[in-house]
């Protein structure tokens, strides 16, 4: 069972709003990821991060921005919310000293729905 | 450009059938190749990877294929259950040396 978890599962704003959605992991995994992922559609890494004030942009351009200030710690801000940003939030960890075995831990998600 | 690709259409089969799912790839010479099991509105889970230089690997029900000329891995679920339906996701390494997934078949194993 990985030990990533994110909140909130299930978000509905207005458009304009700032949000902030959470991810933390209990493994001590240096590396940390955001993927977006629409219905049906494939995932997109929009940020990452190797450990402690490391942050990325991932393939996919993204509004969004992310702080990594504790290793257990990598939240996403929206500082204005819009309708295009409404998509499922997929946060997932690491560990890069198995360069041969480097699996993901993903979190159950976040639905966010900007309306 | 770099490419992974799964088909997009879902695949039916009946309970006790073996399932088989296809990943292909263009322009990654990947050291490995992932697959992971996805639930509706959950994340993906990682069942199993398969290293460049090995041509099968097995974990209970699951065996996966690692063909590097042909640039293909295929997925098999001996045995299928309902339980075993979900969306299938491979995932390689791209040039960044991020993980990158393809778009996934979901399986709808039916009793």
């Amino acid at each position: 069972e990985a030990d990533i978890y994110q909140t909130p599962r299930y978000l509905v704003i207005g458009t304009g709003k700032k949000i902030t959605l959470e991810c933390s992991q209990t493994m001590g995994h240096d590396k940390m990821y955001w993927y977006q992922q629409d219905p049906g559609m494939e995932l997109h890494l929009i940020h990452y991060s190797y450990g402690v004030n490391s942050t990325e942009k991932g393939d996919l351009s993204s509004e969004s921005t992310v702080s990594r200030i504790r290793t257990e710690h990598f939240p996403l801000t929206l500082e204005s919310a819009r309708p295009s940003h409404t998509s499922q939030y997929l946060c997932a960890s690491s560990d890069p000293r198995l360069r041969s075995n480097e699996k993901l831990f993903f979190g159950s998600g976040t639905q966010l729905s900007v309306l | 450009s770099q490419k992974i690709e799964q088909n997009s259409e879902a695949l039916n089969i009946q309970e006790g059938k073996t399932a088989t799912l296809t990943c292909n790839y263009t322009n990654y010479s990947p050291a490995y190749l992932q697959w992971y099991r996805q639930d509706p509105g959950r994340g993906p889970v990682f069942l199993l990877l398969i290293r460049e230089n090995e041509k099968e690997k097995r974990k209970e029900r699951l065996k996966v294929t690692f063909d590097t000329t042909l640039k293909q891995s295929l997925f098999h679920i001996t045995a299928s259950q309902p339980a075993d339906s979900a969306t299938y996701l491979c995932a390689l390494l791209n040039a960044g040396n991020m993980l990158t997934f393809g778009g996934g078949t979901r399986l709808m194993v039916k009793p």
